[in-house]
């Protein structure tokens, strides 16, 4: 089963509109790190966050881990339809497991 | 530079047949990796190789054979090929296990 698991499945939202999507995990991890494909395209690391940080910014990206909720969530503030593409949380281990993604439409 | 490449990018091929995907990787990365990812977009990690070692083999049939001549190259062998086999296989590299990955443009394999 996978380790991570994103909500919502898709999101679509007007350009300069927040995105925010969420990540739930079963067990306990060291890191955890957002990716982003766009379509027909490889993932791309984001941002890594590790189990000792509550927050992360990079650029328009603000990501928070919850460890006691085993949750994270990924924020894109004022979109932009470059932005349209899946986002991947993943957990570390003894491997990295990925979750189903949330595919995000910013509408121009 | 490209830092994480495959060849080829498409590969359409008939049930049975044998065919190989190559990965090279120009990051000095001492870790690679070979992922699935079905129609659904989950991606399921097949094997990892560190310093050319194989250390991860998750279930996978043996059909499939990972090969790293060197740690920069990480080619996947399929062998009598099935309908099943149809997904999208990347390749990853990074400097290790809790460290991130860098993923290739990925081979999208259709088998008829």
């Amino acid at each position: 089963s996978q380790q991570g698991e994103e909500d919502p499945q898709a999101l679509s939202i007007q350009e300069g509109e927040n995105a925010t999507m969420n990540c739930s995990y079963k067990t306990s991890i060291n890191n955890l790190q957002w990716y982003r494909q766009n379509s027909g395209r490889g993932l791309v690391h984001l941002i890594l966050i590790r189990s000792n940080e509550r927050e992360k910014h990079s650029g328009r990206l603000r990501v928070t881990l919850d460890t006691s909720k085993k949750s994270s969530s990924l924020l894109i503030t004022a979109s932009r339809a470059a932005d349209t593409a899946s986002y991947f949380c993943a957990t570390d281990g003894y491997k990295l497991s990925f979750g189903a993604g949330t595919t995000v439409t910013v509408r121009a | 530079d490209t830092a994480v490449s495959q060849t080829p990018k498409y590969l359409v091929t008939q049930m049975g047949n044998d065919k190989s995907i190559k990965c090279e990787q120009n990051l000095g990365h001492d870790t690679m990796y070979w992922y699935k990812q079905d129609s659904k977009k989950f991606l399921k990690i097949m094997f990892s190789y560190n310093n050319k070692e194989l250390i991860i083999n998750e279930t996978v049939p043996n059909r499939f054979s990972p090969k790293s001549p060197d740690k920069a190259h990480l080619n996947l062998h399929i062998n009598s090929l099935e309908l099943g086999d149809s997904a999208v296989y990347f390749c990853a590299s990074g400097p290790g296990q809790q460290y991130e990955q860098y993923f290739g443009p990925g081979t999208r394999l259709t088998v008829t």
